[in-house]
């Protein structure tokens, strides 16, 4: 069973619009959350976290919320740039340190 | 500052061949782990450790072994390799245990394919 969902596979976006990113997750136990983005043939990399006591962190362009009674939460990017077109993975970690990642969702910013 | 270091980056196996996939770190990070990524399921945990002598499985261990006799290095074994293993290979590192308080620095992947 998938305990971090990321429903949609693709997201398609004009530069300087907002993109949303949504992820699900299923645990309850899980203590904080994490956006990571990859580019084609490189390792992921850290873009920002929340931990399960707020509902919302900003870095720059970058915003996370946190929705605890739906277990959902998403990432905002406004506004957008084309080097933001990457694969951008949602990721829980529980506790014990286990970090358990979604699907991934590809962005791309159209010019 | 070489951060998480994997070789090879590319790998060609026979069926039932064996092989290990090298992971180093050189930031005295306590926490080192190894995931999969395959198309549509994201990235999966295989193996994790955190400290030296201290391994545990993941959410997709079978085939696959582990060490961590140091704290810089953390190698994955193949002992017989099916075609269901080809795939990318992450290796990670963090300071600490915990995913929140300290992210997941990762290595830049290697990919096996076996035929």
């Amino acid at each position: 069973d998938q305990q971090v969902k990321q429903n949609s596979p693709s997201l398609s976006v004009q530069e300087g619009r907002i993109s949303i990113l949504n992820c699900d997750y299923t645990n309850s136990m899980f203590d904080y959350f994490l956006w990571y983005k990859k580019y084609p043939a490189e390792g992921p990399t850290f873009l920002i976290s929340i931990s399960s006591i707020k509902d919302k962190n900003e870095d720059g362009r970058f915003t996370v919320f946190l929705n605890k009674s739906a277990k959902h939460l998403s990432l905002h990017i406004v506004p957008s740039q084309p080097g933001d077109s990457a694969v951008y993975f949602c990721a829980a970690s529980d506790p014990g340190g286990k970090l358990i990642f979604g699907q991934g969702t590809e962005l791309s910013v159209k010019p | 500052n070489a951060g998480v270091t994997q070789t090879p980056k590319f790998q060609v196996l026979k069926t039932g061949q064996s092989m290990t996939l090298q992971c180093a770190q050189d930031m005295n990070h306590e926490y080192m782990s190894w995931y999969r990524q395959d198309p549509g399921m994201g990235l999966r945990l295989i193996h994790y450790s955190v400290g030296a002598g201290i391994t545990d499985q993941g959410e997709v261990p079978n085939g696959y072994n582990v060490s961590r006799s140091t704290t810089e290095d953390f190698p994955l074994r193949l002992l017989s390799a099916a075609p269901s293993q080809t795939s990318v290979y992450f290796c990670a590192s963090s300071y600490l245990v915990n995913g929140g308080d300290s992210p997941l620095h990762f290595g830049n992947g290697t990919r096996l394919t076996v035929t």
